[in-house]
């Protein structure tokens, strides 16, 4: 099935520094990919779609200019953190959209989410 | 899309059935039924999904009310692996590449030994 891969899976990075966040679809084409951040004991809230060549859209409350997402090609989307912050420190998690036509009789097969990355800011 | 309601935290003991039931009294006749579940620290797993007929795979099965105001998901025979928190999420199929899946609070499942 759809792989989608994260990485890093963990970071920690001082305060005031930026971090870079990949998402990778393995073996197949996203041609839109979603970002989520998760703080401890909450649900997954989702922070921007992003499709391939085009700007992101952000969700309401959500800094774009501090959240950057490119979304260069069909298979990669980065997500980075600038001038992080200790309150930047959260689970933040991908998930790609299969536009492949195989997957067109099973919707749900069409959101694969990655492994998340553990960020924490000291 | 529609809002969904899910208790907060149910046990279930290993090898027994676990029922995880969803409210989704305003969804819409287009709108699908989905189950995803995450253990600590990953990220959210699909499980299954349907509009109105029950649905069953190698992971569980789907039993939505013939008004699909609520529906049921089953794990057969739990064990101490499908301890995670599972989400049921209603949304419209296809709505173009955008379309996003909105979680809820979800339910955490502990399946005790």
């Amino acid at each position: 099935g759809a792989v989608v891969s994260q990485h890093p899976s963990r970071v920690i990075c001082k305060s005031g520094t930026s971090v870079k966040i990949e998402c990778r679809s393995l073996d197949f084409q996203a041609t839109t990919m979603f970002w989520y951040r998760q703080f401890p004991k909450q649900s997954l809230m989702l922070m921007a779609t992003s499709n391939e060549g085009s700007k992101a859209t952000y969700e309401q409350g959500v800094e774009k200019d501090k959240f950057l997402i490119n979304h260069a090609s069909l298979t990669l989307s980065t997500l980075t953190v600038t001038s992080a912050h200790p309150e930047d420190s959260s689970f933040y998690i991908c998930s790609a959209r299969d536009g492949s036509p195989r997957l067109s009789g099973a919707v749900g097969y069409g959101y694969t989410f990655g492994s998340g990355t553990r960020l924490t800011v000291v | 899309d529609a809002k969904t309601t899910q208790p907060p935290s149910m046990d279930c003991a290993e090898g027994r059935a676990a029922n995880l039931p969803c409210n989704h009294s305003t969804i819409s006749g287009n709108e699908y039924v989905y189950w995803y579940r995450q253990i600590h620290s990953q990220g959210p797993q699909y499980i299954i999904h349907g509009l109105k007929n029950n649905e069953t795979n190698e992971m569980a099965s789907l039993i939505i009310t013939e008004d699909r105001k609520s529906s049921t998901l089953i794990l057969p025979h739990a064990t101490l692996r499908d301890t995670a928190v599972y989400y049921c999420i209603v949304r419209v199929s296809g709505g173009g590449s955008n379309y996003k899946l909105t979680f809820g609070k979800g339910t955490l499942l502990t399946v005790n030994p």
